[in-house]
């Protein structure tokens, strides 16, 4: 299982972009890239997933480089209710959802 | 649509005793997955479910036994509680195992004196 390496914190303010890139050196060919969102007191919630190069949904965007051995993950503009928990996941053919400690981002006004 | 249900949301065992906590979907999900989440921490998976009528151990097994039901529920089963166990546990489902985008409950929160 390829594991996965993010900063264990990070601060921002309101209407800044936030990027939150996760090193997967062992990343494994068949392998997606999956972030979680997670607030507390509840569980995680599906954020975005990707293979490679970029994709943008409603919420987030996703950039993963041609090697695949990192991602960034960009929140557009954060407001105070994006203060939680960020997780990167490497996986998607082996049945295990791996979770590893996440990125507290605080969001300040 | 409920998503995923677990029950109780909240549980206090004494150090030995048994519980089982439940968990159902209503989306018609193959895979399923118990996670314990401890103070401060990120979540471990203990077991998952790739489809019915398969169980498979994750990270923190010890301590634990489940039982997929059917395809709509997932149950973890403490047979002899102990302080280490006290967490908050969330159940979640996927379409399969090869689609990693999951969907999860509320969580049960345990405590054990």
């Amino acid at each position: 299982l390829a594991k996965t390496t993010q900063p264990i914190s990070m601060d921002s303010y309101e209407g800044q972009e936030v990027n939150i890139t996760c090193s997967h050196n062992n990343i494994a060919t068949n392998d997606y890239i999956t972030w979680y969102q997670q607030f507390p007191s509840q569980g995680p919630r599906f954020i975005i997933q990707g293979y490679k190069t970029k994709v943008t949904n409603e919420v987030a965007s996703l950039f993963i480089p041609a090697d695949r051995k990192s991602s960034t993950l960009s929140l557009p503009r954060v407001s105070l209710s994006d203060t939680a928990v960020y997780y990167c996941l490497v996986g998607g053919n082996t049945g295990k959802l791996i979770f590893g400690q996440g990125t507290t981002l605080q969001v300040k006004p | 649509n409920a998503g995923v249900t677990q029950t109780p949301k909240f549980q206090v065992l004494k150090t030995g005793q048994s519980m089982t906590l439940q968990c159902a979907q209503d989306m018609n999900h193959n895979s399923m997955y118990w996670y314990r989440q401890d103070p401060g921490m990120g979540l471990r998976l203990i077991y998952y479910s790739a489809s019915e009528g398969t169980t498979d151990k994750g990270e923190v097994p010890n301590g634990y036994n489940v039982s997929r039901l059917n395809k709509r529920e997932f149950s973890l089963r403490l047979e002899s509680a102990a302080p280490s166990q006290t967490s908050v546990y969330f159940c979640a489902s996927s379409a399969s195992t090869l689609n990693t985008e999951a969907f999860f409950g509320q969580g049960t929160r345990l405590t054990v004196v």
